[in-house]
């Protein structure tokens, strides 16, 4: 079964900091994995897609990286501020005639000022 | 400016009586998809098209219908909706189902079943 693993559920961090989400995925022969940003009570916002050839991709404070082999994806982001607060989620591809992504649960991310 | 446009954002409805939500999307995509996300959990997927050819999950509830009349609209009904149907349901396109592309997201309807 296919299934996406986020840890942990939530994070509390001070402004300033660097800090890494997890991402875990138990089909490696993933297309590709995305990264959403979802504000309360919003949709879902596209941060990053790192396709299975590659090994990471990055956007202004954000870097996401890819371990196929390991089943794994982390997003690091740069210097957070409060403005970062949201749920971060994950998402895993496998193509097909669907193309259904395979969402994580999240994770709840709060900076302080 | 806005792609994937949800109405209404919120919508109560009573146990039992049907209720329609409404996607539309503006990047000319030939496919479109819905989510459901319930409370603290993650999105799972309701169905596709891709252009009229209607797509059903194995374990979506016969209770969950749609439509796409034409390119830029779609619809999700529910014909009786039950506690457990109230969540967040959100619609999404990409341009043709490939595995490399961006899916975008609008900005969800919560639903309330009372």
């Amino acid at each position: 079964k296919q299934e996406v693993t986020q840890i942990p559920a939530a994070l509390s961090v001070p402004e300033g900091e660097n800090l890494v989400l997890n991402c875990s995925f138990t089909d490696s022969a993933i297309y590709n994995l995305q990264w959403f940003r979802q504000d309360p009570g919003k949709g879902l916002t596209s941060l990053l897609l790192i396709q299975s050839s590659q090994r990471e991709q990055t956007s202004g404070r954000l870097n996401a990286s890819l371990d196929k082999s390991s089943g794994r994806s982390t997003l690091y982001i740069a210097a957070s501020q409060p403005g970062d607060s949201a749920t971060y989620l994950c998402a895993a591809s496998y193509g097909g005639a669907t193309n259904k992504l395979i969402f994580g649960t999240g994770t709840l991310l709060a900076v302080q000022p | 400016d806005a792609m994937v446009i949800q109405n209404p954002r919120y919508q109560v409805t009573q146990f039992g009586k049907p209720v329609t939500l409404s996607c539309s999307q503006t990047l000319n995509h030939n496919v479109m998809y819905w989510y459901q996300q319930k409370s603290s959990q993650a999105p799972k997927l309701l169905f596709h098209y891709y252009d009229k050819d209607f797509n059903n999950e194995a374990d979506t509830p016969d209770n969950f219908q749609s439509r796409r009349p034409n390119t830029s609209f779609c619809f999700l009904d529910i014909r009786s909706p039950g506690l457990g149907d109230a969540a967040m349901y959100l619609c999404a396109t990409s341009r043709d189902g490939l595995a490399e592309e961006t899916q975008y997201f609008g900005p969800g309807t919560r639903l309330l079943v009372l």
